[in-house]
């Protein structure tokens, strides 16, 4: 069965402080996919990054960089130089060949000026 | 190019009362997906469409809640004889194409509380 953990319920960081939101994730599948949303405070969720399980090279996207280690089942999420507008919850997903997503409890970040 | 939209965007009701939300998903994506979402909680599956034919359906979907995706466009959820157990956020995603696993794009959600 798949399962989705984010141990950190809640953090909260001075802007311009780097932050990083653990995710660990279980599968039996050897073909899945990884993904992060950001939900705001408008309730939406906006799609971040998609990660298949075979390809375990990092990206970086401007402030935000993301580290995919099959070793410890990690999916890791890095935002450096943190501003008032990252705060938000923050949801880590998988999805296995069946389409379904699920998600983990996700990590709400506070950013303070 | 609009992203998925929800309709009502709040619903208030009381127990026992019948209620339909729809979603309008990006246009040209065939599959559709609908999740609820608790306070402090990720999103859960509860079905998914891919054009018309509803594919899959979680445990989480009782016999008083049904979907349908006529047409294979817009979507609508109904649940019947509301308890305040389903008091939720519900969201609605789509994503394109066939076969291999897409990105889902999710609509603002439809918060409903059942007094």
């Amino acid at each position: 069965a798949q399962k989705v953990t984010q141990a950190q319920t809640e953090i909260s960081v001075v802007e311009k402080e780097d932050v990083t939101l653990d995710c660990v994730y279980e599968t039996r599948d050897t073909t899945y996919y990884l993904f992060w949303y950001k939900q705001p405070p408008s309730g939406e969720l906006v799609f971040l990054i998609r990660r298949n399980s075979f390809d375990e090279q990092n990206e970086i996207s401007g402030r935000y960089s993301w580290n995919f280690q099959k070793s410890t089942s990690s999916f890791n999420f890095t935002i450096t130089a943190s501003q008032v507008v990252d705060s938000a919850v923050y949801f880590c997903a998988l999805s296995e060949a069946n389409n379904d997503m699920r998600f983990g409890a996700g990590t709400r970040l506070t950013v303070k000026p | 190019d609009t992203g998925v939209s929800q309709n009502p965007r709040h619903k208030i009701t009381k127990r026992g009362q019948n209620v339909t939300f729809r979603c309008d998903p990006i246009s040209e994506h065939n599959r559709l997906y609908w999740y609820r979402q608790t306070l402090g909680q990720g999103p859960e599956f509860l079905t998914y469409f891919q054009n018309e034919a509803q594919l899959e359906k979680s445990r989480l979907l009782s016999d008083r809640f049904s979907a349908e995706r006529p047409k294979g466009s817009f979507s609508t959820l109904e649940i019947q004889r509301t308890e305040q157990g389903d008091s939720a956020m519900y969201l609605c995603a789509s994503s394109p194409g066939v076969g291999l696993i897409n990105t889902q794009y999710f609509g603002p959600g439809t918060r409903l509380t059942v007094l």
